[in-house]
């Protein structure tokens, strides 16, 4: 079964960090560029990261670089997104999502199911 | 960053009305847009690609228009399981973004 499984959200205190991960199955999960997308009620949908298949090239949203990094290991064809100094606003559900297509995503026909990140005093 | 503006925020029609949602960006972006729906507590689904392109599986009844800096999703006849937030993203810069949301009810 084609999928994306996301884990690793829950409650965090501000300034603490997070690794959300995310399984891919049913797919050469190593062909395809992955994607980061968050979403909250109030900024609705932002795209956080890209990463290449072979994880050599890497971009993010100018607003979150330095405190989000996205890597990956194809051999356990999974993703990652390291999150440091969590601050309120990261409050959102954290999706990984999938291009339809080998190359440089441009849209996402497969997403994961998210997962939750509140991040409260 | 390019700015998506959808409008409007919501609406309510009925079934079997034609609904249509408008998709605006802050500068020229081609043809480099696409349309997902979104149902509650899920992920969003890609509706169309490339402005006009229907992902498979995805009924006759949505189309897409528009090119530059005005799009249009178009749901002829809507029908019950319509009912869910839409979102425009472009792809023609880095950042990706997305619109605001369309929330679409009966």
């Amino acid at each position: 079964q084609v999928q994306l499984v996301e884990s690793g959200g829950g409650l965090v205190r501000p300034l603490r960090s997070l690794r959300l991960s995310c399984e891919a199955s049913g797919f050469v999960f190593s062909d395809y560029y992955m994607t980061w997308i968050r979403q909250t009620p109030g900024k609705g949908l932002e795209w956080i990261s890209y990463i290449s298949n072979s994880g050599n090239t890497k971009y993010y949203a100018d607003s979150l670089k330095g405190r989000f990094t996205i890597s990956r290991d194809n051999a356990k064809n999974s993703l990652y997104l390291h999150i440091n100094s969590l601050r309120v606003e990261d409050t959102a559900v954290y999706y990984c999502a999938r291009p339809p297509i080998t190359g440089t995503p441009q849209a996402f026909d497969l997403w994961g199911q998210g997962t939750t990140v509140t991040v409260s005093p | 960053d390019i700015q998506m503006t959808q409008s409007p925020s919501s609406l309510s029609a009925s079934v079997g009305d034609r609904v249509t949602i408008t998709c605006q960006a802050s500068q020229d972006i081609g043809n480099f847009l696409n349309w997902y729906q979104q149902k509650p507590g899920k992920a969003p689904k890609l509706l169309i690609y490339d402005v006009f392109n229907l992902e498979t599986g995805v009924p006759s009844r949505f189309s897409g228009s528009g090119s530059g800096t005005h799009f249009t999703l178009t749901i002829n006849s809507l029908q019950p399981a319509d009912i869910g937030t839409y979102y425009c993203q472009q792809y023609d810069s880095l950042p990706l973004t997305f619109g605001g949301g369309t929330k679409v009810n009966i």
